[in-house]
């Protein structure tokens, strides 16, 4: 059974960094890119990053270009997603997405940034 | 980037009824589309990919179909476990784009 874990949100302060993990199991994670996507409350998806499943390529949404950096580690079949600078309209329940198409989505993590 | 523009924005249907979302790319994507549903305090589960092929354990009510720029998803005989929200997104290029969703309820 493919399972995604989230973990590593919380509340933070504008201008904080903070780093998510994605744990993957139940399928061959060194073979899948891995995305990340997010949702404000109540609003729709937004989708954020993606890494191929060898990490030679990475794309990012401009609306967090500079400030986002994902990463893996095929041995610990962990995705990252480390955060800085953040911002108030980063707050959102944060997503893993296995593959090109996102056939399997974690439960979410969220992260608040309010002063 | 390409927009994804998703219709309608709500849906009221009966029980049985059959029910049509459609999306609308701003470009050809040549099938790279897949349509979420998100059921209230859950994570989205892929219903279909590649436009039309069905995932592992969806419902056959459930089809998608479409090409180029405009994509559609079917529920036939409308159950009430399909209550939920439905995104279309494309996946042909980046940055990956979503359409705004689709809210579904029973009438």
């Amino acid at each position: 059974e493919v399972q995604l874990v989230e973990s590593g949100g919380g509340l933070v302060k504008p201008g904080s960094s903070l780093k998510l993990s994605c744990v993957a199991s139940g399928f061959t994670f060194s073979s899948y890119g891995m995305h990340w996507i997010r949702q404000a409350p109540k609003k729709g998806l937004e989708w954020i990053a993606l890494i191929y499943y060898d990490s030679s390529n990475k794309y990012y949404a401009d609306s967090v270009k500079g400030r986002f950096t994902i990463s893996r580690d095929n041995s610990k079949n962990t995705l990252y997603l480390e955060m800085n600078s953040l911002r108030s309209e980063d707050t959102a329940m944060y997503y893993c997405a296995k593959s090109e198409f996102g056939d399997y989505w974690g439960q979410g993590v969220m992260v608040t940034v309010s002063s | 980037d390409i927009q994804m523009t998703q219709s309608p924005a709500s849906l009221s249907a009966s029980l049985g009824e059959t029910v049509t979302i459609e999306c609308r790319a701003s470009e050809d994507i040549y099938n790279g589309l897949a349509w979420y549903q998100q059921k209230p305090g859950k994570s989205p589960q892929l219903l279909i990919y590649n436009a039309n092929s069905l995932h592992t354990g969806v419902p056959s009510r459930f089809s998608g179909s479409g090409s180029g720029t405009q994509y559609s998803l079917k529920i036939n005989s409308l159950q009430s476990e399909d209550v939920a929200s439905y995104f279309c997104q494309q996946y042909y290029n980046y940055p990956l784009t979503f359409g705004s969703g689709t809210k579904l309820e029973i009438k």
